[in-house]
């Protein structure tokens, strides 16, 4: 089965300030990869999602992700952050031919000052 | 069109007692899930649906039991809550899922049970 770490609890930046949250990713087969967002008090919305094609991807809000297959990795960046960017971040992966099966980070928890 | 609703939000049990959370979409999706979120944990999926009248075990399915009788709902019972099912339950549904195939999951607000 695939697993997934996310390398920071917790990552405090100032507002207009980048943000990296990093993932990595174990796998035996290709994988599909994807970042989900959860807001205070809500279920998870889909951020951005890698199936194929350019490793560069872009997702709604200004992030984007870049997936490394060398270093299984799967970065998650943003190079100005607002206060409404404070949310927990999951990093999610799942085999190509078994994607019911997906398996998710412990979450990085983004905290935008002002 | 509501998406993925969970009914309830919050329910506290005692051990040893049971109960249902009802997952409903409306989305004609084929696939739905249950995943249980805990603290430092991320989500981890119990069971989860590829259509109706069909269920499969995930990643942590003892303590739980599902049923999918018609396309639009999924039920998660515990039939003897302990206190290590103390969890923020979430629903998702999906269009499809397989080879090659996109794979998006759309999620419910969320349950939390406290189990004393």
């Amino acid at each position: 089965a695939q697993s997934v770490t996310q390398l920071d609890s917790q990552v405090p930046v100032f507002e207009e300030a980048p943000v990296e949250l990093r993932c990595n990713y174990s796998s035996s087969v290709s994988v599909y990869l994807f970042w989900y967002v959860q807001y205070p008090n809500q279920g998870l919305q889909l951020l951005l999602k890698y199936l194929s094609g350019s490793t560069l991807v872009k997702g709604i809000n200004g992030f984007e992700a870049e997936f490394n297959k060398s270093q299984t990795s799967f970065h998650l960046r943003k190079p100005s952050v607002h206060i409404s960017d404070t949310a927990e971040y999951f990093c999610a992966v799942s085999g190509e031919y078994n994607n019911n099966d997906m398996r998710f980070g412990a979450g990085t928890r983004l905290t935008v000052k002002p | 069109n509501a998406g993925v609703t969970q009914t309830p939000k919050f329910r506290v049990l005692k051990t040893g007692q049971s109960m249902t959370l009802l997952c409903a979409q409306d989305m004609n999706h084929e696939y739905m899930y249950w995943y249980r979120q805990d603290p430092g944990m991320g989500l981890r999926l119990i069971h989860y649906s590829v259509g109706e009248g069909t269920t499969a075990k995930g990643e942590v399915p003892d303590g739980y039991n599902v049923s999918r009788l018609k396309k639009q709902n999924f039920l998660l019972g515990l039939e003897s809550a302990a206190p290590s099912q103390t969890s923020v339950y979430f629903c998702a549904s999906s269009l499809l899922a397989g080879p090659s195939s996109y794979n998006e999951q759309f999620f419910g607000p969320g349950t939390r049970l406290t189990v004393l």
